[in-house]
């Protein structure tokens, strides 16, 4: 039981190049997260997806893209990046509902130069 | 966005002591509370939850304190040993909301031994 996966743990992009961060979670969980972590700062919430098939804007959408490609996998897709979009960026899932508790994966540390 | 703010950055305290890190929320909807532990280098990891028809709830060493009144959550780790060195984030469910989680910038808890 691996729990949240994340791929890349580190990546160096030029400005305007695009990415894929890919995470999957063997927990059999209904909703999936996608979070930035700026340095000092909370978890700001840039998508997520309550369901297989579904996916919503969270606080901070712009310059992101999503694709829930099934129920273990959530992706998050930077088409043209810029140096606003360094970061830490964190997968979570969990049951959806309170009580549940969310996983967070380790984290994928991205720099667009 | 919600406003979930934490008063104190940095709190040291002595191995042994007990530890209380405070948060306040802005909206008097909020149903839904989580405290998170996050190491360096990791993701958060879920430490104890609180609805908002509760006012007390204990965990293993941690308690968490939610007064409505004053829109404050706090949480209390007794006996606070070296390995609960961390920055501490209070998460806020957007009402009626459980997928959607508004964090503050977080605590650092540095523990002397």
């Amino acid at each position: 039981n691996a729990g949240v996966t994340q791929t890349p743990k580190f990546q160096v992009l030029k400005t305007g190049q695009s990415m894929t961060l890919q995470c999957a979670q063997d927990m059999n969980h209904n909703s999936m997260y996608w979070y930035r972590q700026d340095p000092g700062m909370g978890l700001r919430l840039i998508y997520y997806s309550a369901s297989e098939g579904t996916t919503d804007k969270g606080e901070v959408p712009n310059g992101y893209n999503v694709s829930r490609l099934n129920k273990r996998e959530f992706s998050l897709r930077l088409e043209s990046a810029a140096p606003s979009q360094t970061s830490v960026y964190f997968c979570a899932s969990t049951r959806t509902g309170a009580g549940n508790t969310i996983y967070f994966g380790e984290g994928s540390w991205l720099t667009v130069v | 966005g919600e406003s979930v703010g934490l008063h104190l950055p940095t709190l040291s305290v002595q191995e042994g002591d007990n530890s209380i890190i405070n948060c306040a929320y802005s909206n008097s909807a909020s149903d839904y509370f989580i405290w998170y532990k996050q190491e360096s280098g990791k993701g958060p990891q879920f430490i104890i939850d609180i609805r908002s028809n509760m006012d007390k709830r204990q965990g293993q060493r941690v308690t968490v304190l939610l007064n409505k009144t004053v829109k404050h959550l706090s949480l209390q780790i007794a006996a606070t040993q070296p390995g609960d060195s961390a920055v501490y984030f209070c998460a806020e469910a957007e009402p009626y909301n459980f997928n959607k989680f508004y964090f503050g910038s977080g605590t650092k808890l540095n523990v002397k031994p």
